[in-house]
């Protein structure tokens, strides 16, 4: 089972640049989210989605976009780098079950720098 | 404002000692409690889960956590670690049932020493 998978694991960005994190995951998961880990913060939710075609935004959604076309997929998209966004970056999926059962599944993250 | 806490970013032990990792959270009606753990270099894993029920929870790997909803707490707890406990700890509400309201805490170092 691969679970959530991201691409790339590491890239270095010149500020200005652009580029998209790719986040996938094989469960069928309708919930898909992406998080961004900075050292003494904890996760911040960047935006997630309930579903293809539906999209919102978290806690720290300035300076990214996210699409949602297939529930599979849930890029990330940097346009504009800056070094405050050098970070971690997460993406998360679970079932949308009742009862509040939160289990995420994490990928294995993408460590980006924006030098 | 809701808000999830762990006061020790660190937590250094010896190996085969027992171990308490502390979480506190801001007072709600509902609420479900969550620990999360981060092995070097992967994503995050569900330890345990606190939905309902039993305050106390037992999770993988010989963890527990109490529910104390007096004092807004859910201390992670193990009776003696291993070596291979080392990893980053994370507690997590969810206010109201909706994980898009997932609360993490800043996260505590779990460093067992031999």
């Amino acid at each position: 089972n691969a679970g959530v998978t991201q691409t790339p694991k590491f890239r270095i960005l010149k500020i200005g640049q652009s580029m998209t994190l790719q986040c996938t995951q094989d469960m069928n998961h309708n919930y898909m989210y992406w998080y961004r880990q900075d050292p003494g913060m904890g996760l911040k939710l960047i935006y997630y989605s309930v579903g293809a075609g539906i999209t919102d935004k978290g806690e720290v959604p300035n300076g990214y976009n996210v699409s949602r076309s297939t529930t599979e997929d849930f890029p990330l998209r940097l346009e504009l780098a800056a070094p405050s966004q050098t970070s971690v970056y997460f993406c998360a999926s679970r079932e949308s079950l009742t009862g509040g059962d939160e289990k995420l599944f994490f990928g294995s993250g993408t460590q980006l720098s924006v030098l | 404002a809701q808000s999830v806490t762990q006061l020790d970013s660190q937590v250094p032990v010896f190996e085969e000692a027992p171990v308490e990792l502390r979480c506190n959270y801001s007072s709600s009606v509902s609420v479900y409690l969550f620990w999360y753990v981060q092995y070097p270099n992967q994503g995050l894993q569900l330890l345990l889960k606190y939905l309902s029920g039993s305050t106390l929870v037992k999770g993988i790997n010989g963890f527990e956590a109490e529910f104390n909803k007096s004092q807004t707490s859910f201390h992670l707890r193990k009776p003696s670690v291993h070596i291979s406990d080392t990893a980053e700890y994370f507690c997590a509400v969810s206010y109201g049932g909706a994980t898009n309201k997932l609360i993490f805490g800043t996260g505590t170092l779990l460093a067992v020493q031999p």
